[in-house]
Protein backbone atom coordinates (compact mmCIF):
# COMPACT_ATOMS: atom_id res chain seq x y z
CA UNK A 1 0.00 0.00 0.00
CA UNK A 2 0.84 3.75 0.13
CA UNK A 3 1.81 3.70 -3.64
CA UNK A 4 2.47 7.70 -4.88
CA UNK A 5 3.01 7.82 -9.07
CA UNK A 6 4.34 10.77 -10.91
CA UNK A 7 3.98 11.34 -14.49
CA UNK A 8 5.91 11.73 -16.66
CA UNK A 9 9.19 10.03 -15.55
CA UNK A 10 11.17 12.50 -17.76
CA UNK A 11 10.64 15.63 -19.78
CA UNK A 12 12.55 17.55 -21.81
CA UNK A 13 11.39 21.12 -23.11
CA UNK A 14 11.98 23.92 -25.29
CA UNK A 15 12.93 27.43 -22.94
CA UNK A 16 10.00 29.14 -22.46
CA UNK A 17 7.55 26.43 -22.67
CA UNK A 18 5.23 24.95 -20.12
CA UNK A 19 5.52 21.71 -18.04
CA UNK A 20 3.02 20.28 -16.20
CA UNK A 21 3.85 16.97 -13.89
CA UNK A 22 1.18 15.10 -11.91
CA UNK A 23 1.37 13.52 -8.72
CA UNK A 24 -0.94 10.91 -7.63
CA UNK A 25 -1.87 9.26 -4.56
CA UNK A 26 -3.40 5.47 -5.90
CA UNK A 27 -4.44 3.80 -2.88
CA UNK A 28 -4.88 6.24 -0.07
CA UNK A 29 -6.47 9.56 0.23
CA UNK A 30 -3.77 12.29 0.43
CA UNK A 31 -4.55 15.28 2.76
CA UNK A 32 -1.51 17.19 2.21
CA UNK A 33 0.78 16.93 -0.98
CA UNK A 34 4.61 18.15 -1.11
CA UNK A 35 6.62 19.14 -3.88
CA UNK A 36 10.33 18.99 -3.79
CA UNK A 37 13.09 19.91 -6.12
CA UNK A 38 16.51 18.43 -6.12
CA UNK A 39 19.48 19.77 -7.64
CA UNK A 40 22.44 17.15 -8.10
CA UNK A 41 24.38 15.85 -5.22
CA UNK A 42 21.83 18.37 -2.83
CA UNK A 43 19.78 17.38 -0.37
CA UNK A 44 15.73 17.49 -0.95
CA UNK A 45 14.75 21.06 -1.29
CA UNK A 46 11.04 21.67 -0.10
CA UNK A 47 9.57 23.84 -2.55
CA UNK A 48 5.55 24.07 -1.61
CA UNK A 49 2.61 22.25 0.18
CA UNK A 50 -0.50 22.15 -0.71
CA UNK A 51 -3.60 20.67 1.18
CA UNK A 52 -6.22 19.38 -0.90
CA UNK A 53 -9.34 22.56 -1.50
CA UNK A 54 -6.67 25.32 -0.69
CA UNK A 55 -4.20 27.12 -1.98
CA UNK A 56 -0.32 25.86 -1.86
CA UNK A 57 1.86 27.45 0.64
CA UNK A 58 5.46 28.42 -1.18
CA UNK A 59 8.55 28.29 0.56
CA UNK A 60 10.71 31.59 0.68
CA UNK A 61 12.86 32.06 -2.48
CA UNK A 62 10.07 30.31 -4.69
CA UNK A 63 7.80 31.76 -7.08
CA UNK A 64 4.14 31.30 -7.01
CA UNK A 65 3.98 32.55 -10.24
CA UNK A 66 6.30 30.20 -12.16
CA UNK A 67 5.35 27.33 -10.37
CA UNK A 68 1.69 26.67 -10.23
CA UNK A 69 0.49 24.17 -7.92
CA UNK A 70 -2.71 22.69 -7.96
CA UNK A 71 -4.36 19.98 -5.35
CA UNK A 72 -7.61 19.79 -6.89
CA UNK A 73 -8.37 16.13 -5.37
CA UNK A 74 -7.62 13.98 -2.73
CA UNK A 75 -5.66 12.19 -5.10
CA UNK A 76 -4.18 14.18 -7.82
CA UNK A 77 -1.72 16.95 -7.47
CA UNK A 78 -0.07 19.28 -10.21
CA UNK A 79 3.30 21.19 -10.48
CA UNK A 80 3.39 23.53 -13.78
CA UNK A 81 6.84 25.05 -14.59
CA UNK A 82 5.53 28.20 -16.59
CA UNK A 83 8.34 29.35 -19.20
CA UNK A 84 10.96 26.99 -18.25
CA UNK A 85 14.62 27.91 -18.29
CA UNK A 86 17.49 25.53 -18.43
CA UNK A 87 17.79 27.13 -14.72
CA UNK A 88 14.61 25.18 -14.15
CA UNK A 89 16.07 21.95 -15.23
CA UNK A 90 16.44 19.55 -12.08
CA UNK A 91 14.74 16.53 -10.45
CA UNK A 92 11.35 17.14 -9.17
CA UNK A 93 9.84 14.61 -6.58
CA UNK A 94 6.71 15.04 -5.00
CA UNK A 95 5.46 13.15 -1.80
CA UNK A 96 1.77 12.37 0.07
CA UNK A 97 0.71 12.25 3.56
CA UNK A 98 -2.55 10.88 5.01
CA UNK A 99 -2.14 13.67 7.28
CA UNK A 100 -3.06 11.37 10.36
CA UNK A 101 -0.73 13.43 13.02
CA UNK A 102 0.10 9.87 14.78
CA UNK A 103 2.07 9.04 11.36
CA UNK A 104 3.71 11.51 9.47
CA UNK A 105 5.53 9.30 7.28
CA UNK A 106 5.73 10.56 3.77
CA UNK A 107 5.10 8.23 0.89
CA UNK A 108 7.77 9.97 -2.13
CA UNK A 109 6.40 9.68 -6.30
CA UNK A 110 9.44 8.46 -8.15
CA UNK A 111 10.44 11.72 -9.02
CA UNK A 112 10.32 13.81 -12.63
CA UNK A 113 13.56 14.84 -14.18
CA UNK A 114 12.56 17.87 -16.10
CA UNK A 115 15.49 18.88 -18.99
CA UNK A 116 15.06 22.62 -20.14
CA UNK A 117 17.00 22.63 -23.36
CA UNK B 1 17.85 29.12 12.71
CA UNK B 2 17.24 25.64 12.39
CA UNK B 3 20.01 22.90 11.78
CA UNK B 4 20.81 19.31 11.07
CA UNK B 5 24.01 17.95 11.08
CA UNK B 6 25.45 14.46 9.51
CA UNK B 7 28.82 13.78 8.11
CA UNK B 8 28.93 14.18 4.24
CA UNK B 9 30.34 10.73 3.46
CA UNK B 10 31.45 7.42 5.09
CA UNK B 11 33.14 4.30 4.06
CA UNK B 12 32.20 0.54 5.27
CA UNK B 13 33.04 -2.83 4.50
CA UNK B 14 30.47 -5.40 3.86
CA UNK B 15 29.21 -7.29 6.57
CA UNK B 16 30.09 -4.90 8.69
CA UNK B 17 28.78 -2.20 10.95
CA UNK B 18 28.11 1.41 10.53
CA UNK B 19 26.38 4.15 12.70
CA UNK B 20 25.47 7.49 10.98
CA UNK B 21 24.67 9.85 13.84
CA UNK B 22 22.70 13.33 13.18
CA UNK B 23 22.57 16.01 15.58
CA UNK B 24 19.88 18.90 15.26
CA UNK B 25 18.65 22.19 16.53
CA UNK B 26 14.93 22.86 15.73
CA UNK B 27 12.20 25.38 16.78
CA UNK B 28 10.37 22.38 18.64
CA UNK B 29 10.26 18.60 17.91
CA UNK B 30 7.45 16.42 16.48
CA UNK B 31 9.56 13.60 15.55
CA UNK B 32 12.79 12.47 13.36
CA UNK B 33 12.97 10.40 9.87
CA UNK B 34 15.64 8.94 8.12
CA UNK B 35 15.22 8.11 4.67
CA UNK B 36 17.47 6.44 1.94
CA UNK B 37 18.23 7.45 -1.14
CA UNK B 38 19.89 5.62 -4.17
CA UNK B 39 21.09 8.25 -7.09
CA UNK B 40 18.53 9.05 -9.41
CA UNK B 41 15.60 7.81 -7.27
CA UNK B 42 13.30 9.42 -4.84
CA UNK B 43 14.00 8.98 -1.15
CA UNK B 44 12.36 5.62 0.71
CA UNK B 45 11.64 6.10 4.21
CA UNK B 46 13.56 3.44 6.74
CA UNK B 47 12.38 4.91 10.33
CA UNK B 48 10.82 7.45 12.27
CA UNK B 49 11.31 7.87 16.39
CA UNK B 50 9.37 10.31 18.02
CA UNK B 51 10.29 9.36 21.58
CA UNK B 52 13.81 8.28 23.51
CA UNK B 53 14.77 5.14 22.89
CA UNK B 54 15.83 2.44 20.07
CA UNK B 55 14.00 1.13 17.36
CA UNK B 56 14.72 -2.04 15.38
CA UNK B 57 13.50 -2.94 12.03
CA UNK B 58 15.58 -6.09 10.34
CA UNK B 59 19.29 -4.98 9.94
CA UNK B 60 18.45 -1.32 10.48
CA UNK B 61 18.13 0.13 13.91
CA UNK B 62 17.22 3.97 14.73
CA UNK B 63 17.93 5.86 18.02
CA UNK B 64 16.93 8.99 19.47
CA UNK B 65 17.85 11.54 22.18
CA UNK B 66 15.40 14.21 22.30
CA UNK B 67 17.63 16.12 25.24
CA UNK B 68 20.81 15.73 23.61
CA UNK B 69 18.97 16.68 19.80
CA UNK B 70 20.75 13.31 18.54
CA UNK B 71 20.08 10.57 16.58
CA UNK B 72 21.96 7.70 15.04
CA UNK B 73 20.64 5.42 11.92
CA UNK B 74 22.69 1.66 12.75
CA UNK B 75 23.18 -0.59 9.34
CA UNK B 76 24.20 -3.74 9.78
CA UNK B 77 25.65 -6.47 8.49
CA UNK B 78 26.29 -4.14 5.00
CA UNK B 79 25.37 -4.99 1.76
CA UNK B 80 26.82 -3.54 -1.47
CA UNK B 81 23.43 -2.60 -2.00
CA UNK B 82 23.16 -0.32 1.16
CA UNK B 83 25.61 2.13 -0.83
CA UNK B 84 23.36 5.08 -1.00
CA UNK B 85 22.29 8.56 0.70
CA UNK B 86 20.86 8.29 4.15
CA UNK B 87 18.41 11.86 5.23
CA UNK B 88 17.62 12.91 8.62
CA UNK B 89 14.92 14.77 8.53
CA UNK B 90 13.11 16.42 11.72
CA UNK B 91 9.72 17.45 11.90
CA UNK B 92 9.45 20.86 13.87
CA UNK B 93 6.31 21.82 16.12
CA UNK B 94 4.66 23.60 12.95
CA UNK B 95 5.17 19.73 11.62
CA UNK B 96 7.69 21.38 9.10
CA UNK B 97 10.34 19.09 7.53
CA UNK B 98 13.40 20.34 7.93
CA UNK B 99 16.27 18.19 5.59
CA UNK B 100 19.72 17.47 6.24
CA UNK B 101 22.55 17.58 3.20
CA UNK B 102 22.50 13.63 3.71
CA UNK B 103 25.74 11.08 4.53
CA UNK B 104 26.57 8.99 1.36
CA UNK B 105 27.82 5.71 2.65
CA UNK B 106 30.03 3.90 0.31
CA UNK B 107 30.18 -0.01 0.86
CA UNK B 108 33.40 -1.60 -0.08
CA UNK B 109 33.58 -5.52 -0.91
Amino acid sequence: GAVVSQHPSWVICKSGTSVKIECRSLDFQATTMFWYRQFPKQSLMLMATSNEGSKATYEQGVEKDKFLINHASLTLSTLTVTSAHPEDSSFYICSASPGDRESYEQYFGPGTRLTVT
Amino acid sequence: GQNIDQPTEMTATEGAIVQINCTYQTSGFNGLFWYQQHAGEAPTFLSYNVLDGLEEKGRFSSFLSRSKGYSYLLLKELQMKDSASYLCVVMDSNYQLIWGAGTKLIIKP
